[in-house]
């Protein structure tokens, strides 16, 4: 069965600084992956996704993540974070590009120092 | 904006009783897929619905039903409702040429 870890239950990061979220997932074939980001009281917003090609894949808001299969992961990156950027983060993974019958990781909530 | 509305926006019913959460999706979106995302979890799909018909489901039991309407619309109904279907419920759409999905806002269900 596929499954996504988030290890990272909250993280704090200063306004300006980089941010690296970790996703691990567990999936028989080739996975697609995928970043959502969610808002209090909104759903869940699509930031990047991958399926295959170019294991870094750039994403909105200036977010990228770089596919590792030998570590099985997906990590979410920043160069430099917004106070905007404060939200709850999910890694997902699907079976097919479309974000099929997504399993999702627990989150990471993100808060953000001024 | 996503284009996907679901609606109420917050209800609270009692253990047993039964509730109808509703979606509406874009023009042309013939998919849409049902989420449970419990308070502090990430989302756990319930099931997918493509052209009124069910064509996949999560570990979710049989009292947890679905429809799809012609018009992209769609219910997600609960029966016997237990303390533990208190969540934010989360419908998705996709469809046309990009086949991009779209989560509404959600339905945020207290049971007591």
């Amino acid at each position: 069965a596929q499954s996504v870890t988030q290890p990272d239950i909250h993280i704090t990061v200063s306004e300006g600084a980089s941010l690296e979220l970790r996703c691990n997932y567990s999936y028989g074939a080739t996975p697609y992956l995928f970043w959502y980001v969610q808002s209090p009281g909104q759903g869940l917003q699509l930031l990047l996704k991958y399926f295959s090609g170019d294991t870094l894949v750039q994403g909105i808001k200036g977010f990228e993540a770089e596919f590792k299969r030998s570590q099985s992961s997906f990590n979410l990156r920043k160069p430099s974070v917004h106070w905007s950027d404060a939200a709850e983060y999910f890694c997902a993974v699907g079976d097919n590009n479309a974000g099929n019958m997504l399993t999702f990781g627990g989150g990471t909530r993100l808060m953000v120092k001024p | 904006e996503t284009g996907v509305t679901q609606s109420p926006t917050h209800l609270i019913k009692t253990r047993g009783q039964q509730v109808t959460l509703r979606c509406s999706s874009q023009s042309g979106h013939n998919t849409v897929s049902w989420y449970q995302q419990a308070l502090g979890q990430g989302p756990q799909f319930i099931f997918q619905y493509y052209r009124e018909e069910e064509n996949g489901r999560g570990n979710f039991p049989p009292r947890f039903s679905g429809l799809q309407f012609p018009n992209y619309s769609s219910e997600l109904n609960v029966n016997a409702l237990e303390l533990d279907d208190s969540a934010l419920y989360l419908c998705a759409s996709r469809g046309g040429l990009a086949d991009t999905q779209y989560f509404g806002p959600g339905t945020r269900l207290t049971v007591l």
